[in-house]
């Protein structure tokens, strides 16, 4: 079975702070994608990241950086100086790679607040 | 189209009556997903469907529930004799489906509203 952990329910920040998501999952499968997306107040969930489980390297995309590490079974999202439109619930995803189930299993995210 | 539409954007039902939530996928896209998101919850996976293949359906709650794909495109979730608890935005996503082209890209959903 997949489980994926996002224990932060809630963050708030002051804008221009740094923010990091913590989310840790569960599998049993050897190789498996890890996602994350951002649902702003708008409703629709946005891609933001996908990571294979044989590559651990770590990705930088402007503000946003994401820490993958295997060994700890976690895929951590941090936003740098983050700003007001940052504000948004970020959900955390995994999902089997190659044949058999190919749903999607999501945390239950975390909602981060950035106040001005 | 560009994007994952979904129809309608909101949908007020009486208990008791049937609903149909319809879904366009990206063109091109051969994967598709159904999920649902309850208030302030997560997403709760309902149904895959992979091409021509025989469509997951594991995260169907109820026999009141079902889905289709025609054409290897356009969707409709149907649910059958609505409930409170049915009350939800569902949403549906597609994907190319392919081997390192995986991920999937969400339509606005449509909120159900049960009274």
């Amino acid at each position: 079975a997949q489980k994926v952990t996002q224990a932060q329910t809630e963050i708030s920040v002051v804008e221009k702070e740094d923010v990091t998501l913590d989310c840790v999952y569960e599998t049993r499968d050897t190789t498996y994608y890890l996602f994350w997306y951002k649902q702003p107040p708008s409703g629709e969930l946005v891609f933001l990241i996908r990571r294979n489980s044989f590559d651990e390297q770590n990705e930088i995309s402007g503000r946003y950086s994401w820490n993958f590490q295997k060994s700890t079974s976690s895929f951590n999202f941090t936003i740098t100086a983050s700003q007001v439109v940052d504000s948004a619930v970020y959900f955390c995803a995994l999902r089997k790679m190659g044949t058999g189930r190919r749903a999607l299993t999501f945390g239950s995210g975390t909602r981060l607040q950035v106040q001005p | 189209g560009a994007g994952v539409s979904q129809s309608p954007s909101n949908k007020v039902t009486e208990k008791g009556k049937d609903v149909e939530l319809r879904c366009d996928p990206i063109s091109g896209h051969t994967a598709l997903y159904w999920y649902r998101q309850s208030l302030g919850q997560g997403l709760e996976f309902l149904i895959y469907f992979q091409g021509n293949s025989a469509p997951d359906k594991s995260g169907l709650p109820s026999d009141r529930f079902s889905a289709e794909r025609t054409g290897g495109s356009v969707s409709t979730l149907t649910i059958q004799r609505t409930q409170q608890e049915d009350s939800a935005v569902y949403l549906c996503a597609s994907s190319l489906g392919q081997a390192r082209r995986v991920e999937a890209f969400f339509g606005q959903g449509t909120r159900l509203t049960v009274v």
